[in-house]
């Protein structure tokens, strides 16, 4: 079975710190790793995948299989990066439909 | 420009009266999904479509059906409402299985 794990329901920093959101996974296979992002009022949208290795809005997301884990980080926290994050996973191996972490409320305070 | 449409916004139905809520994509997307999302949890799978293949989730109630009559429309029916569906519906499309999913704004249901 697949499960996502994200231990921290809220997560409180001053704007300009670094911010860490913790996911960690499990799946015994090689999944694919999302982050999504919902804003006040807002729908739910994608922020980025690892398989892209992009970075979007400043944030970075690196897969370590070795801890299955796929934090999602930012050096600058902005007012503006005050959400919803929830991290999920698709594996390969159980439909491809994608399982979603309990999520994790970031407020960045002036 | 939306391209996951979800209507109603917000939707008050009573306690037991079937309530159907809606959702178009004009992505031309394979595959449409159906959560339920409750307060201050993540979305759960409801059921979803891969083309014209209907798949249930296990756990999900038996109140609970869809349709999809073409490729841009997708229908949430709740037979019998009760207390405990009133959540916000979300609905979703990708182009494949393992594509990442695009989202509506959800419709938020409440059973009075």
């Amino acid at each position: 079975a697949q499960r996502v794990t994200q231990p921290e329901k809220l997560l409180s920093v001053f704007k300009g710190a670094p911010v860490e959101l913790k996911c960690n996974y499990s799946y015994s296979g090689s999944p694919e790793l999302f982050w999504y992002v919902q804003y006040s009022r807002q729908r739910l949208q994608l922020l980025l995948r690892h398989i892209s290795r992009e970075s979007i809005k400043g944030f970075t997301a690196d897969l370590n299989k070795g801890e299955t884990s796929f934090h999602l980080k930012k050096p600058f926290a902005q007012e503006e990066d005050s959400a919803m994050y929830y991290c999920a996973l698709i594996g390969f191996n159980a439909g491809n439909m994608l399982t979603f972490g309990g999520g994790t409320r970031l407020m960045v305070k002036p | 420009d939306a391209m996951v449409i979800q209507n109603p916004r917000y939707q008050v139905t009573q306690f037991g009266k079937p309530v159907t809520l809606s959702c178009s994509q004009t992505l031309n997307h394979n595959v449409m999904y159906w959560y339920q999302q409750k307060s201050s949890q993540a979305p759960k799978l409801l059921f979803h479509y891969y083309d014209k293949d209907f798949n249930n989730e296990a756990d999900t109630p038996d109140n609970f059906q869809s349709r999809r009559p073409n490729t841009s429309f997708c229908f949430l029916d709740i037979r019998s409402p009760g207390l405990g569906d009133a959540a916000m519906y979300l609905c979703a499309t990708s182009r494949d299985g393992g594509d990442p999913q695009h989202f509506g704004d959800g419709t938020r249901l409440s059973i009075l």
